[in-house]
């Protein structure tokens, strides 16, 4: 089947940083997406992983490593408009259905002053 | 970045009415559509993958008769939600593919609309 695993909660400090995990089990891979949404509205692209390795956009980045069902999203220097919930998505196959994603359940972000 | 609207963003309908939500892609063609679906502390769950033209591809334990979708242009995929009913109360995002090339691969990504509520009495 497929299964990804990602926190429920986290809580971080304003101006830290904070690493949000995924693993995911899937029948295929083609690339895992982070998404951020807040709540009542619908997600927004943060990043995209096909490769092994870390990709940095801002004060964002996402990591992932295949061969561990491995990523994390890792947030730099918080803002309290950082508070939402990250979704990790993985895309398990290629063509077919132009870009299938299986979602986690999300993390809810909670950035404290 | 690519725009996707949803029409509308919310909507109060009676027990055993039907509902249609309108999804466009405003600025780029979307071959294909994907209609989701999430309750409140969950995460989106995909209902229906639409190809422009043919008929849409349902997950399994969604009703296809329940929940007509058309995707009649490559700009435009509508939901209708027919007899609806309390159960059905959700947030319902719709989100095109468009196609782009990375790595020297075709890939596809997806663009979220805005989401539309709705709350069957």
């Amino acid at each position: 089947g497929q299964n990804i695993d990602q926190p429920t909660e986290m809580t971080a400090t304003e101006g830290a940083i904070v690493q949000i995990n995924c693993t995911y089990q899937t029948s295929g891979f083609n690339g895992l997406f982070w998404y951020q949404q807040h709540a009542g509205e619908a997600p927004t692209f943060l990043s995209y992983n096909v490769l092994d390795g870390l990709e940095e956009k801002g004060r964002f980045s996402s990591f992932l490593s295949r061969s561990k069902g491995y990523s994390y999203l890792l947030l730099k220097e918080l803002q309290m408009k950082d508070s939402a919930s990250y979704l990790c998505a993985v895309r398990p196959q290629y063509g077919g259905s132009q870009g299938n994603l299986i979602f986690g359940k999300g993390t809810k972000l909670s950035v404290k002053p | 970045g690519a725009v996707v609207s949803q029409h509308p963003s919310w909507v109060i309908c009676k027990s055993g009415t039907s509902v249609k939500i309108e999804c466009r892609s405003l600025d780029f063609q979307a071959t294909t559509m994907f209609w989701y679906r999430q309750f409140p502390k969950q995460s989106l769950m995909l209902m229906a993958t639409s190809n422009e033209g043919s008929k849409a591809t349902y997950e399994q334990g969604v009703e296809k008769d329940k929940f007509l979708i058309n995707h009649a242009s490559l700009t435009l995929s509508t939901l209708t939600v027919t007899s609806a009913h309390p159960e059905d109360s959700s947030f319902y995002i719709c989100s095109a593919s468009s196609a782009y090339a990375d790595l020297q691969l075709i890939t596809y990504e997806q663009y979220f609309g805005p989401g539309t509520r709705l709350t069957v009495t």
